[in-house]
């Protein structure tokens, strides 16, 4: 599975749009790109997944460059309990997620 | 809705003890999975299960064990726990069918080995 890189933290104001780059450089042709999230205590969430589209559901938007090396997820009126991990992976098929370090989220009142 | 229980939040135990983590799924997923999680490390794969009496060795299986006797229910087994294993423990599942499926995961259990 192709690795990714995040930033170690972030900061959004409540009511903003949330930004959370993300880089896959080495993403190969058949490999999704997934977001999680873990909110403090609790397990990790699944948020959105994409392949080549940009995708949109309840929670988030999901950005993919053209040549794939790279996507950003939008959380679009970031809220208080959006206060969380969230974790970029690129996979294929249906076993072991590898999780990253992830970014820490902070939305700011 | 659906679910991944674990059998513990919070469990504290000695050095040395046997310790089973149990988790249990009501989805009829086939798969299903052990990470453990520490500060600066993020989740890593333990060991996974395709199937009921199978088991497949993820990234740190070193010290643990699984069972898997029913669909339902994965566990995991400290034979001699070791201060290295205090961790937050999370079980997960999923329906192993298609290029993509969504891990459900359970709320995990913080695990202290004094």
């Amino acid at each position: 599975d192709a690795k990714t890189t995040q930033p170690t933290s972030m900061d959004c104001a409540e009511g903003r749009a949330a930004n959370l780059p993300c880089n896959h450089s080495t993403i190969s042709g058949n490999e999704y790109v997934y977001w999680y999230r873990q909110i403090h205590s609790q397990g990790p969430q699944y948020i959105i997944h994409g392949l080549k589209n940009n995708e949109t559901n309840e929670m988030a938007s999901l950005i993919i460059t053209e040549d794939r090396k790279s996507s950003t997820l939008i959380l679009p009126h970031a809220t208080l309990r959006d206060t969380a991990v969230y974790y970029c992976i690129v996979r294929v098929g249906h076993d072991k997620i590898i999780f990253g370090k992830g970014t820490r989220l902070h939305i700011l009142p | 809705d659906v679910k991944v229980t674990q059998s513990s939040r919070y469990l504290v135990k000695r050095t040395g003890e046997k310790v089973f983590l149990e988790c249990v799924q009501d989805m009829d997923h086939e798969n299903m999975f052990w990470y453990r999680q520490d500060p600066g490390l993020g989740l890593r794969l333990i060991y996974f299960s395709y199937d009921v009496k199978m088991k497949e060795k993820g990234d740190i299986p070193e010290g643990y064990s699984v069972s898997r006797e029913k669909k339902e229910r994965f566990s995991l087994i400290l034979e001699s726990a070791s201060t290295n294993q205090t961790s937050m423990y999370l079980c997960a599942s999923n329906s192993g069918t298609g290029v993509f499926d969504e891990q459900f995961f359970g709320p995990g259990t913080r695990l202290t080995v004094l």
